[in-house]
């Protein structure tokens, strides 16, 4: 059963905490992305990997980071010094990082940070 | 940056009627997908139009492009309540990063 999953589904954090969302998937996808999506918004992306050991900062890099040690897992920390981390996450992957392919997406995990 | 831009924002009909939206960008693309949301979920791939076609069906989906006006529509045809969801168009940039519009929220009553 192949797809992209992502834990957990909602995450409560105090501010000033970093926090990990995990991203895993068995598509064996060279590409993955992370996007921030707020309310009535559309979605940025915050980092992408084209491969093992690389990857490269989206729009809005400030205040997180990412790894990617293994082809199969992107996870992403959102550090005490992003701003305004309160969203929805989203996990991505595709083929290859060209717009030609389809991006599968993970179903999100929901931050809140008070 | 976002490239893509939905129109209209929000809509509402009733099911058996088609829904129809626009997505608007700004630089030439390579290719135009469309995707869905359904609330609180991620994103489901609908159809992926090629700079070089012109129109592209998917069951009731019916996607064109004009490139020279820079637009694109996604028509669905004959809607039902489990089409209530958002839809988003996505374009991608000279690096193959995909942008995404804000969205039109569809609302399909029966």
């Amino acid at each position: 059963d192949g797809g992209i999953t992502q834990s957990p589904k909602y995450l409560f954090r105090k501010e000033g905490q970093n926090v990990t969302l995990s991203c895993e998937q068995n598509l064996n996808h060279d590409a993955m992305y992370w996007y921030r999506q707020d309310p009535g918004q559309g979605l940025r992306l915050i980092y992408y990997s084209q491969i093992v050991n690389d990857f490269q900062k989206g729009d809005i890099a400030e205040g997180y980071s990412v790894s990617r040690e293994k082809k199969e897992s992107f996870p992403l920390t959102v550090t005490s010094a992003q701003k305004n981390p309160t969203a929805f996450y989203l996990c991505a992957s595709s083929i290859d990082r060209r717009g030609t392919y389809e991006q599968y997406f993970g179903p999100g995990t929901r931050l809140t940070v008070t | 940056s976002q490239q893509g831009e939905e129109d209209p924002q929000a809509l509402s009909i009733q099911e058996g009627e088609n829904a129809t939206m626009n997505c608007s960008y700004k630089t030439s693309i390579n290719n135009l997908q469309w995707y869905r949301q359904n609330s609180g979920r991620g994103l489901v791939h609908l159809i992926l139009i090629r700079s070089n076609e012109r129109e592209k069906h998917s069951g009731r989906l019916r996607v064109t492009l004009d490139t020279s006006k820079k637009s694109s529509s996604l028509l669905i045809t004959a809607s039902r309540a489990a089409d209530t969801a958002s839809y988003f168009c996505a374009t991608d940039d000279s690096w193959g990063k995909l942008q995404f519009g804000a969205g039109t929220q569809v609302v399909v009553t029966p």
